[in-house]
């Protein structure tokens, strides 16, 4: 099974600032990495696929990178609306598929 | 517009059963792979299950393998999800997902491309 670790657990930002996110893999996950954006109450929304590419109606302010097993989401001039809980998710060795433990992003 | 609604959580005693339903609409049902998701609640997502369109693969995490069945009517547009023999560990808040819209440079869909609202199960005496 693969793990997932993300890190930092929870991450204190002013809005209008960036905020980057960390996602390891226990091994390479070439680029077979998504990112789901979670909100209290709320179902979780894709970000991001293919370790950079945005999923449709996704603001250009969130940006994803990385390979084989570390990745790293960006999040440019943090808005209200972006507070939430981040998952990175690997598919590529898989069953199972798997998520990360999430990142907290609160306001500073 | 793509919508999937979960039905059937509910409370349920341990040893128990129960069936979730995720009945979906704005797309092709038959032409996609589904899945489950689940998330005990103030903590991360785990994946459950998934089944692939014509419903002739599926596949399950260990910790329900056995005691889970996921299940699909294309007809129907419907996927289910049957759970026996619950354990208290089982309650969380069960998602249905969709497979991805698009191809990654890879060649793969298997992301969440689309959520339900989630169906709380909880297993307790």
């Amino acid at each position: 099974e693969v793990v997932m670790t993300q890190s930092p657990a929870t991450l204190s930002v002013s809005p209008g600032e960036r905020a980057t996110l960390s996602c390891r893999a226990s091994q390479s996950v070439g680029i077979n990495l998504a990112w789901y954006q979670q909100k209290p109450g709320r179902s979780p929304r894709l970000l991001i696929y293919g370790a950079s590419t945005r999923a449709a109606g996704i603001p250009a302010r969130f940006s994803g990178s990385g390979s084989g097993t570390e990745f790293t989401l960006t999040i440019n001039s943090l808005q209200s609306e972006d507070f939430a809980v981040y998952y990175c998710q690997q598919y590529h060795n898989w069953p199972p598929l798997t998520f990360g433990g999430g990142t907290k992003v609160e306001t500073k | 517009e793509v919508q999937l609604v979960e039905s059937g959580g509910g409370l349920v005693q341990p040893g128990g059963s129960l069936r979730l339903s995720c009945a979906a609409s704005g797309f092709t049902f038959s032409t996609f792979w589904m899945y489950w998701v689940r998330q005990v609640p103030g903590k991360g997502l785990v994946w459950v299950s998934l089944i692939n369109s014509d419903g002739s693969k599926t596949m399950y995490a260990d910790s329900v393998k056995g005691r889970f069945t996921v299940s699909r009517d294309n007809a129907e547009s419907t996927l289910y999800l049957q759970m026996n023999s619950l354990r208290v560990e089982d309650t969380a808040v069960y998602y249905c997902a969709r497979e991805g819209n698009y191809y990654d440079s890879t060649g793969s869909l298997r992301y969440f491309q689309h959520w339900g609202q989630g169906a709380l199960v909880t297993v307790s005496s």
